[in-house]
């Protein structure tokens, strides 16, 4: 089945540092929408996407769809401590109800 | 409190040894669905529900069964589990089939 290409894979960044990660598809998708995961617990929804183009923030993160459908960034600003985790993206590939994810990528913020 | 719910957390079995996996969501969901976690390759999907008596396999099915005869449960089934099918499972809902995911906190599975 397919899965989403997400990179980087890891990142190891300075607090205070901005983040930027992407992910890409061989196929269009109708949503994406980007999660994380922290240890010992499920993913959780931090921002949803629903149209081509749309940019969406929530606080310090930014997300956008892309206007082919097939890829998504996220940005996370000035990094802190408790950022750190596992951050998914993840959507559904048009004419499915399937939730595809991407294979994560893992976050480490050093202070 | 709106949730979803696994059981059980964790379970050590043995090859062959049929089990299943609960999970039950309070929020009134119509979309449910199973995921499997390995590490390397995020979540993939294994089975998905849209409503009572709607099931359709994910990406990776084979080996899992599932039923949803109530809106609200939607067990996970391993007829004849196999070490292959150690992994982390997560059991997820949602309003509808485009909506945000709501995640079960998950259920470590070890098959010997």
């Amino acid at each position: 089945g397919q899965q989403l290409n997400q990179s980087p894979q890891s990142m190891f960044i300075q607090e205070g540092e901005d983040v930027s990660m992407n992910c890409t598809s061989s196929s269009i998708f109708n949503t994406w929408l980007w999660y994380k995961q922290e240890p010992g617990e499920g993913p959780v929804l931090l921002i949803a996407l629903y149209k081509a183009g749309e940019l969406t923030s929530n606080g310090r993160l930014t997300a956008q769809f892309g206007i082919t459908r097939k890829d998504s960034f996220l940005n996370i600003s000035a990094s802190i401590p408790s950022d750190v985790g596992i951050y998914f993206c993840a959507g559904q590939e048009a004419g499915t109800y399937k939730y595809i994810f991407g294979t994560g990528t893992r976050l480490k913020v050093l202070a | 409190e709106a949730q979803v719910t696994q059981n059980p957390r964790y379970l050590i079995t043995v090859t062959g040894k049929k089990l299943t996996v609960t999970c039950s969501q309070n929020m009134n969901h119509e979309y449910m669905s199973w995921y499997r976690q390995d590490p390397g390759l995020g979540l993939r999907q294994i089975y998905y529900s849209m409503n009572v008596e709607v099931t359709d396999k994910g990406d990776v099915p084979e080996g899992y069964k599932v039923s949803r005869k109530e809106k609200r449960n939607f067990p996970l089934i391993l007829e004849s589990p196999s070490p292959n099918q150690t992994s982390l499972y997560f059991c997820a809902s949602s309003v509808g089939w485009d909506n945000e995911q709501f995640f079960g906190p998950g259920t470590r599975l070890t098959v010997l």
